[in-house]
């Protein structure tokens, strides 16, 4: 059982919005950042956001993320079968001193 | 361009020691705020994060491996090792290193290895 809670699978039709969201507690979310990973088939992972709402370089603005005490939510707008993926945050633990990953969410265009 | 790539062994026998190494280019192990990290994944399943070293020297790890584990640089060479003790089958994942940035506390990985998937099995 991962320490950060995702729902295990989402779904919405092309050109729709989606919410991906990832449940923690004080030690974690509720005290650092977070960050989002999407993982396509059989490859690495990739950073979509960072520090709970940046968006690296080359990222499209399509993808969003923020976090409210302990929880933490990844908006997709404008979904794309490209789109369609693993989702995994991330944040550090103050209590493990380790960093955790969610157990990941599937998305599904449809 | 900054690039990883884990290399090691991709099958062993239960009870052995795994060593995997992580040799990388385009940045440097002791730019403040910069670490590697380690991250597996069993097939079909969830990512872990495992360890992590600081461009400091500090180590960090996931307390359920604690004991197995070993996290070490070669600043010179440009590498970083990981060591797990005593193998299982459970352990069977790819197994991946990335580049950190943001410092302590921070999960940032922004550049990842392929990945190596080790298998362990009798």
């Amino acid at each position: 059982q991962s320490v950060l809670m995702q729902p295990p699978s989402v779904s919405a039709a092309p050109g729709q919005k989606v919410t991906i969201s990832c449940s923690g507690s004080n030690s974690n979310i509720g005290n650092n950042y977070v960050s989002w990973y999407q993982q396509l088939p059989g490859t690495a992972p990739k950073l979509l956001i960072y520090d709970s709402n940046r968006r690296p370089s080359g990222i499209p603005d399509r993808f969003s993320g923020s976090k409210s005490g302990t929880s933490a939510t990844l908006d997709i707008t404008g979904l794309q079968t490209g789109d369609e993926a693993d989702y995994y945050c991330g944040t550090w633990d103050s209590s493990l001193s380790a960093g955790v990953f969610g157990g990941g969410t599937k998305l599904t265009v449809l | 361009q900054i690039t990883l790539k884990e290399s090691g062994p991709t099958l062993m026998k239960p009870t052995q020691t795994l060593t995997l190494s992580c040799p990388f280019s385009g940045f440097s192990l002791t730019t403040g705020g910069v670490g590697v990290g380690w991250i597996r994944q069993p097939p079909g399943k969830a990512l872990e994060w495992l360890a992590l070293i600081y461009w400091s020297g500090d180590e960090r790890y996931t307390p359920s491996l604690r004991s197995r584990l070993t996290v070490s640089k070669d600043t010179s060479k440009n590498q970083v090792f990981l060591t797990m003790t005593n193998m299982d089958p459970v352990d069977t994942a790819t197994y991946y290193c990335a580049h950190s940035f943001g410092g302590y506390r921070s999960v940032n990985f922004d550049y990842w290895g392929l990945g190596t998937l080790v298998t362990v099995s009798s």
